[in-house]
């Protein structure tokens, strides 16, 4: 009874570096996004994906990469890293584009 | 412009009390309301999703409201405990457009005994 996996949980990167956040489903959700949550703001939305092969921007893509080859998992890349993605990036998916979300545990990134 | 606040920002009841929640919102058109509760450390987790029709939902202690007149919603929490301690997020859906959903910045909520 998995839902929606999240890893890592926390990572410290160097300006520069660059990594991978990984989220996997096991509910056959075709509808998976990524968030950011800063202190003081509602969440806001990176990237989307509708289904396989399919990602599309949201309110703040810039910065960050998105691939969906399969069904359960949607990665996010941080190409090159900047002290302004230090944040809380959660993974989310749901049936469809207006059904009920549901979200992993959530990933912790500082970068210093 | 579309945006979705919530009131009061953060709030401190004693356990066993009610407390009310409230969230207003100018997204429009409107498809549906939810309301989450986010653990410290851990996702959101949806308690309520309410749409046009519908003006109340309960699940458990937690009462949802929604006037769509006035776009308006209410989160009631009845016979608080200590693990109602958490961040209370409404989210409203726009019918349509690719980025849909609107968030709230959240409510603090601390029950203390």
């Amino acid at each position: 009874n998995a839902g929606v996996t999240q890893t890592p949980k926390f990572q410290v990167l160097k300006t520069g570096q660059s990594m991978t956040l990984q989220c996997a489903q096991d509910m056959n959700h075709e509808y998976m996004s990524w968030y950011r949550q800063d202190p003081g703001m509602g969440l806001r939305l990176i990237h989307y994906s509708v289904g396989a092969g399919i990602t599309d921007q949201g309110e703040v893509p810039n910065g960050y990469n998105v691939s969906r080859s399969t069904t359960e998992d949607f990665p996010l890349r941080l190409l090159s890293a900047a002290p302004s993605q230090t944040s809380v990036y959660f993974c989310a998916s749901s049936l469809s584009r207006n059904g009920e979300l549901f979200f992993g545990e959530g990933s912790r990134l500082t970068v210093l | 412009k579309n945006q979705v606040e919530q009131s009061p920002q953060s709030l401190i009841i004693l356990e066993g009390k009610n407390c009310t929640l409230q969230c207003n919102y100018t997204v429009s058109p409107f498809s549906n309301l939810r309301w989450y509760k986010q653990d410290t450390g851990r996702g959101p987790v949806s308690l309520t999703i309410m749409t046009f029709s519908e003006n109340t939902k309960s699940n458990g202690r937690y009462t949802a409201t929604l006037d769509a007149d006035t776009k308006q919603s209410s989160l009631h929490i009845t016979a608080s405990q200590l693990s109602d301690s958490a961040s209370y997020i409404c989210v409203v859906t726009r019918e349509t457009g690719a980025n849909n959903l609107f968030f709230g910045t959240g409510t603090r909520l601390t029950v203390i005994p």
